[in-house]
């Protein structure tokens, strides 16, 4: 069966900091990733999503990237957190055209 | 432009049955997901509709009407265990999901 993990949990960083986010797939080959963000109170939004290997696909512009640089990592990051960067972070993955699918998340808290 | 409205909150008792609405105008359309998200917790899927009509699971169903843009959860036999937020997502094409922000349902004894 397909498992989806991410690391850290939570995560309390000084405004200006930088920020890695990470989530691995397990089970599965080639499947389309995802990165949402859930601010307080708004809907989850999405920040970038993938379908293979380096390639990257920016739903958002913002101090945040993506990269992908094995077929079940993927990567959040940025060089300078902002305190409106402060949410829940969630990787999901799809296979091809499916149901997609929610890791655990990471909370974030910029100060 | 994307817009899925569903209400915000919702209260029911325990062993009603409670519908939670959604209406949604995006740019491409190729079926309608829910999701139940606990405080705290990520998202975990309930149902997807590609059709009209109704699809059951259980104590869940979900319905569809794409002429309209409208879609239900319904819930059955309410538990205490079913008070979570519940998201509505268009599937916009090529798995690209626009949310609502999500109806929270509270269900008393």
């Amino acid at each position: 069966s397909q498992t989806i993990h991410q690391w850290p949990a939570t995560l309390v960083q000084p405004v200006g900091s930088p920020l890695s986010l990470e989530c691995t797939v397990e089970g599965t080959s080639n499947p389309n990733l995802y990165w949402y963000r859930q601010a307080a109170g708004r809907g989850l939004q999405l920040l970038f999503y993938s379908v293979g290997i380096g390639q990257i696909s920016s739903e958002v512009p913002q101090n945040l990237s993506a990269s992908r640089p094995q077929d079940r990592q993927f990567i959040l990051s940025s060089k300078k957190l902002l305190l409106s960067d402060s949410g829940f972070y969630l990787c999901a993955w799809a296979q091809g055209a499916g149901t997609q699918y929610f890791g655990p998340g990471t909370r974030l808290l910029v100060l | 432009g994307q817009n899925i409205d569903q209400p915000t909150e919702m209260t029911a008792t325990e062993g009603a049955i409670v519908q939670i609405n959604c209406t949604y105008q995006t740019s491409g359309f190729n079926g309608l997901f829910w999701y139940q998200q606990h405080a705290g917790e990520a998202p975990t899927f309930l149902s997807y509709n590609v059709l009209d009509g109704l699809e059951e699971k259980g104590r869940f169903s979900s319905f569809l009407s794409r002429s309209k843009g409208y879609s239900y959860l319904l819930l059955k036999e309410l538990q205490m265990k079913d008070s979570a937020s519940y998201l509505c997502a268009s599937n916009t094409g090529f798995q690209k999901l626009v949310f609502g922000t999500g109806t929270r349902l509270l269900v008393s004894p």
